[in-house]
């Protein structure tokens, strides 16, 4: 089991629906992270919150948008996904630090197996 | 040039064998470094991070970095069946940012 909790594990959506992942963290982290993970890649960094702010987007598409509505609690909304959108969806959080290169572990999620029908 | 490389594997070991897993980065202001296993179908898991040049001990693991070579690598000493999983090697960038490598494929044959 993870510090880190993300819910559902795993949804299948239409192309036409909304939907939200949820993550949240309970260790105090004030940094999280969104990451997708295509089948036998690494984790590809999508967005990240530092102290509730967006500070990184990777220019994700805007059918896919962040919401960090507090310290603990970070969502994902999702609407009219494509099917290459199918993928593992990860949350991450770790202890922020304002400096310029962070030295602090990111722990994972269990992860949202998402699949656009 | 990827910013973080590593040998895709699959690298097979005996068990009770030594693993090692290597990473070379290109950022040379990059000042931490992750190692992660992911199991199939599961999410990464941290294992590793080491910061400063030399070894790191941790029960059977141990990391070793090299900034002047750029190089970070993970060795498992007595290698178990249940080891066998993906390496992921990461370096921290700007901004909280984490870059992975491709990720070793390790098997550990019993």
């Amino acid at each position: 089991d993870t510090e880190v909790t993300q819910t559902p594990k795993h949804l299948v959506m239409g192309m036409t629906n909304k939907k939200s992942l949820k993550c949240e963290q309970h260790m105090g982290h004030r940094a999280m992270y969104w990451y997708k993970q295509k089948a036998k890649k690494p984790p590809e960094l999508m967005f990240v919150y530092s102290y509730e702010k967006l500070s990184i987007n990777e220019s994700v598409p805007s059918r896919f948008s962040p919401e960090c509505p507090n310290s603990s609690l970070l969502n994902l909304h999702l609407h009219a996904l494509q099917p290459e959108d199918s993928a593992l969806y990860l949350c991450a959080s770790s202890q922020a630090d304002r400096g310029d290169y962070s030295n602090q572990p990111q722990h994972f999620g269990d992860g949202t197996r998402l699949s656009i029908l | 040039q990827k910013e973080v490389e590593q040998n895709s594997g699959p690298l097979s070991v005996p068990e009770g064998a030594i693993a090692s897993l290597n990473c070379t980065y290109s950022d040379r202001v990059s000042q931490s470094f992750f190692w992660y296993r992911q199991y199939s179908g599961k999410s990464p898991e941290l294992i590793m991070s080491i910061y400063s040049n030399g070894d790191k001990e941790d029960g059977r693991f141990t990391a070793q970095l090299n900034k002047a070579s750029q190089y970070v690598s993970l060795l498992i000493r007595d290698s178990q069946p249940s080891d066998s999983a993906t390496y992921l090697c990461a370096v921290k960038r700007y901004g909280n940012k984490l870059v992975f490598g491709a990720g070793t494929i390790l098997r550990v044959k019993s």
